[in-house]
């Protein structure tokens, strides 16, 4: 069975412009949620969609958003990049019910210069 | 809100040593923890999930224990090896519903063992 699977996996962008990082869920898992990885603030939540519906948002400023389609796949999009949003962003996906474990994607590494 | 600490940040080992990493939490009200591991440059890989009822769980030479009541879990890694060398992270998540499934991470410990 495939694993969560992110693309692009490496991205360099110019402050001011603004990125589109897709993610592929887990067959049959319907959560996806988001996160960004910093040297210096670790693992943060950004947000998570169920059923093309966010369900919950971490504490980011607007020009984070995102989307679930129909199929589960979900997107993230930043906007007006900063320096500071170089990062790892990663995704993860889960089924519902008690034993849901969650499993993450590879990541993709966006560089902003 | 939720506060996830591991310790140590870091620790170097022989390769056969058993070793035990640390997480606490502040909120003793969790959902479950889980436990992962991320090696360099990569994504996180899922090593063991507990559940808010149970103790512990275990899988192969990996065991991980919660005590809910003192805000802690522990990793314990038997004969460590070469290979075991990565960050291991631990996440709490504070229950099922909206507003509360999101994971709060630890800084992670990082792993190296010496063959």
């Amino acid at each position: 069975k495939a694993g969560v699977t992110q693309t692009p996996r490496y991205l360099i962008k110019t402050r001011g412009q603004q990125v589109t990082l897709s993610c592929s869920p887990i067959s049959g898992h319907r959560s996806v949620s988001w996160y960004q990885q910093t040297p210096g603030q670790g693992l943060q939540f950004l947000f998570e969609y169920f059923s093309e519906t966010q369900r919950n948002k971490g504490n980011f400023p607007g020009r984070f958003s995102g989307r679930q389609f129909s199929n589960s796949r979900s997107e993230m999009n930043v906007s007006t990049l900063e320096l500071g949003d170089s990062a790892l962003y990663l995704c993860a996906s889960s089924s519902e019910g008690r034993g849901n474990t969650i499993y993450f994607g590879e990541g993709s590494w966006l560089t902003v210069v | 809100k939720q506060e996830v600490t591991q310790i140590p940040a870091a620790l170097s080992v022989p390769e056969g040593e058993n070793l035990v990493l640390n997480c606490s939490f502040t909120d003793s009200a969790i959902y479950n923890l889980q436990w992962f591991r991320q090696d360099p440059g990569k994504g996180l890989t899922s090593l063991l999930l507990i559940q808010s009822s149970q103790r512990e769980q275990t899988s192969g030479r990996l065991n991980a224990s919660l005590d809910k009541s003192s805000g802690r879990s522990t990793l314990y890694i038997a004969a460590s090896q070469p290979g075991d060398s990565a960050t291991y992270l631990c996440a709490v998540r504070l229950g099922s519903d909206t507003g509360r499934r999101a994971l709060t991470f630890g800084s992670g410990t990082r792993l190296q063992v010496q063959p």
